[in-house]
């Protein structure tokens, strides 16, 4: 059974800080990571994509990915109530398009 | 920009009625997915498709569902006897090979059923 694990939340941060979220996998032989952001009643909307480790920067938004520690996070810098929402770990176990395995998401709370 | 759109936005129905959802997946895209969320709960994979075959289900998606794409363009789920526990949002989502593969979702169709 492939598992993805994220800390469900709340995660409270104040407006302007750095909101730091996590997921682990089961698969090792996964091969790319996703993170997407829901609001209430929506959507999964892709934030950004990662499948090599280190680091990858788009705007505000750092992922970072460890495959030896099955390990993947997501850094939001300057975080504004607008990025309140839940955030969805989703990891692709094989190549070639193949299915999402999300995680059950971490609802981020920016207070003003 | 191109994305997925789906139809109806929300649908009501009976247990036991036949529903069909619909999406029209981005244009140039040629795999197709539905998943479901059920309220509260994580987003599940139904069903891929691609090459107008099914690629991989779930064991959710049991012989009660089935998926076709009638032409060129849309993409459709089939619940032929809905059960209460079919009440969900079902999102389509589609992928090209680029990119990572990465998959665009659609606004989703809230399913109830009474």
């Amino acid at each position: 059974q492939k598992e993805v694990e994220q800390n469900s939340g709340p995660l409270s941060v104040p407006e302007g800080a750095i909101a730091s979220l996590n997921c682990t996998y089961s698969d090792r032989g996964s091969q790319s990571f996703f993170w997407y952001r829901q609001y209430s009643g929506k959507s999964p909307e892709l934030i950004m994509f990662i499948y090599s480790n280190g680091d990858k920067e788009d705007g505000r938004f750092t992922a970072q990915l460890n495959k030896a520690s099955q390990y993947v996070s997501l850094l939001i810098r300057d975080s504004q109530p607008s990025d309140s929402a839940t955030y969805l770990c989703a990891v692709m176990p094989n190549s070639g398009n193949t299915p999402l395995v999300f995680g059950k998401g971490t609802r981020l709370s920016v207070i003003a | 920009e191109p994305e997925v759109t789906q139809t109806p936005s929300h649908q009501v129905t009976q247990m036991g009625q036949e529903v069909i959802l619909r999406c029209v997946p981005i244009s140039n895209h040629l795999y197709f997915y539905w998943y479901r969320q059920i309220l509260g709960q994580k987003v599940e994979f139904l069903v891929s498709f691609y090459n107008n075959e099914i690629s991989e289900k779930s064991e959710i998606f049991d012989d009660q569902f089935s998926v076709e794409r009638p032409d060129g363009s849309n993409f459709t789920l089939k619940i032929r006897s809905t059960k209460l526990e079919d009440s969900a949002m079902y999102f389509c989502a589609s992928s090209d090979s680029g990119e990572a593969e990465t998959q665009y979702f659609g606004p989703g169709t809230r399913l109830l059923v009474l």
